[in-house]
């Protein structure tokens, strides 16, 4: 069973729109890491939230960890063209306190910006 | 600093070949995982370390192999290839508790 559930799966805004994506974790969540990926290259690190209520921000990117909820958010505002691309939340298992080592990541948001 | 860095970047086998893909990281980071990457799947964890001399399976484990016998080095074996391991293939690493760094990926066709 999938442990990280991302919506949607995909996404077309216009330029300067802003949007949300979400990631939803079966088990309880210690933490969570944010990655972007170009088409046909690897993951780009964004940040990472340990805390319940973290909130952290990149740029123009937001991410907050809902914990209570097994969820986080990945907000973009007044979105552009270098947005566009595959995002991904991702856990290791050392943040579930079990199998150290072992990650999981969500299927992926990829996201369209219209100019 | 390189990273993550993979070899090949592409590569084509044919049906019952085996090959390496090669992975070093010069961060010395403790955790090491291979991934694969397919469309509509996402990401699969194929089997991860998460120190030298450890290794340990991942989700789609069969038909490949690794060790780990220096912190740096992380090779991922395809035994004896099939047309269903066509993919791209991720190496990334990590310091416990941080966000993994990925190598740029092989794309491997089996044919």
């Amino acid at each position: 069973s999938q442990e990280l559930e991302q919506s949607p799966q995909s996404l077309i805004v216009q330029e300067g729109k802003n949007l949300t994506i979400n990631c939803t974790s079966s088990k309880t969540l210690y933490g969570l890491y944010w990655y972007k990926q170009k088409y046909g290259e690897g993951l780009i690190f964004l940040m990472m939230l340990q805390k319940g209520g973290e909130e952290k921000s990149h740029e123009k990117i937001t991410a907050k960890l809902d914990e209570k909820k097994q969820q986080s958010s990945l907000h973009i505002t007044a979105s552009q063209p270098s947005h566009a691309g595959i995002y991904l939340c991702g856990a290791d298992a050392a943040l579930y306190n079990t199998n150290a080592g072992k990650s999981t990541f969500g299927d992926g948001t990829t996201l369209t910006v219209k100019p | 600093n390189a990273g993550v860095t993979q070899t090949p970047k592409f590569q084509v086998l044919k049906t019952g070949q085996s090959m390496t893909l090669q992975c070093a990281q010069d961060m010395n980071h403790e955790y090491m995982s291979w991934y694969r990457q397919d469309p509509g799947m996402g990401l699969r964890l194929i089997h991860y370390s998460v120190g030298a001399g450890i290794t340990d399976q991942g989700e789609v484990p069969n038909g490949y192999n690794v060790s780990r016998s220096t912190t740096e080095d992380f090779p991922l074996r395809l035994l004896s290839a099939a047309p269903s391991q066509t993919s791209v293939y991720f190496c990334a690493s990590a310091l416990r508790g941080n966000g993994y760094t990925f190598g740029s990926g092989t794309r491997l066709t089996v044919v």
